[in-house]
């Protein structure tokens, strides 16, 4: 098993362009999340999801949409790159009957001019 | 108050010493808790849950006191590797509601 994987490891972006992060994992989990991490903040919910077909806020979700179309993938949009959007992404996966040990993929460095 | 309070440290200690973590968090109707490791650079894995009546594993011990809101996490014998960042995570138990992660104390040990 490949657990969770993310998709791309790392990007530059300008202000102002879109890009599609891919999370996807091979464990048969319903619970998805995404995070991100910066220096001093510490591990921050951007999105979660329960289940195919349904999305809900974390604490910081302005600037990002998500869209979970198939159980094993979770996607992470920004419409329009911010430069306060540079981060270290983190998604992660959780099965419902132990929704506390969360799996978390590798990462996306995401760097925006 | 923020839900998930930690020492930031950095904690450098050298090998072999036996070091300690604190965490506090604020609401008192979570039930679970948990610590997570985070080496540099690497992403977030669950080292042990913590216990009502404490646990034990290997080198590690984490404790709950419930009264005071607090969670601990002691590390004897330091190794090496035992540099990383440790995350304080609860379960505020409020529905779906997602782990609550803290910052993070950073861990130094040196030779």
């Amino acid at each position: 098993n490949a657990g969770v994987t993310q998709t791309p490891k790392f990007r530059v972006l300008k202000t102002g362009q879109s890009m599609t992060l891919l999370c996807a994992q091979d464990m048969n989990h319903e619970y998805m999340y995404w995070y991100r991490q910066d220096p001093g903040m510490g591990l921050r919910l951007i999105h979660y999801s329960v289940g195919e077909g349904t999305t809900a806020k974390g604490e910081v979700p302005d600037g990002y949409n998500v869209s979970r179309l198939k159980k094993q993938n979770f996607l992470l949009g920004l419409e329009s790159a911010a430069p306060s959007q540079t981060s270290v992404y983190f998604c992660a996966s959780s099965y419902r009957g132990d929704r506390d040990t969360q799996y978390f993929g590798p990462g996306t460095r995401l760097t925006v001019l | 108050r923020k839900e998930v309070e930690q020492d930031p440290g950095p904690f450098n200690v050298p090998e072999g010493a036996t070091v300690a973590f604190n965490c506090t968090y604020s609401n008192s109707a979570s039930q679970s808790f948990f610590w997570y490791r985070q080496d540099c650079r690497k992403e977030p894995k669950l080292l042990m849950s913590v216990y009502s009546s404490g646990n034990e594993d290997g080198r590690f011990t984490a404790q709950l006191n419930r009264a005071s809101q607090y969670i601990s996490l002691l590390i004897r014998d330091s190794k090496l590797s035992d540099s990383a960042t440790y995350l304080c995570v609860v379960n505020p138990f409020q529905g779906n509601t997602p782990l609550v992660f803290g910052k993070g104390t950073r861990l130094s040990v040196i030779a």
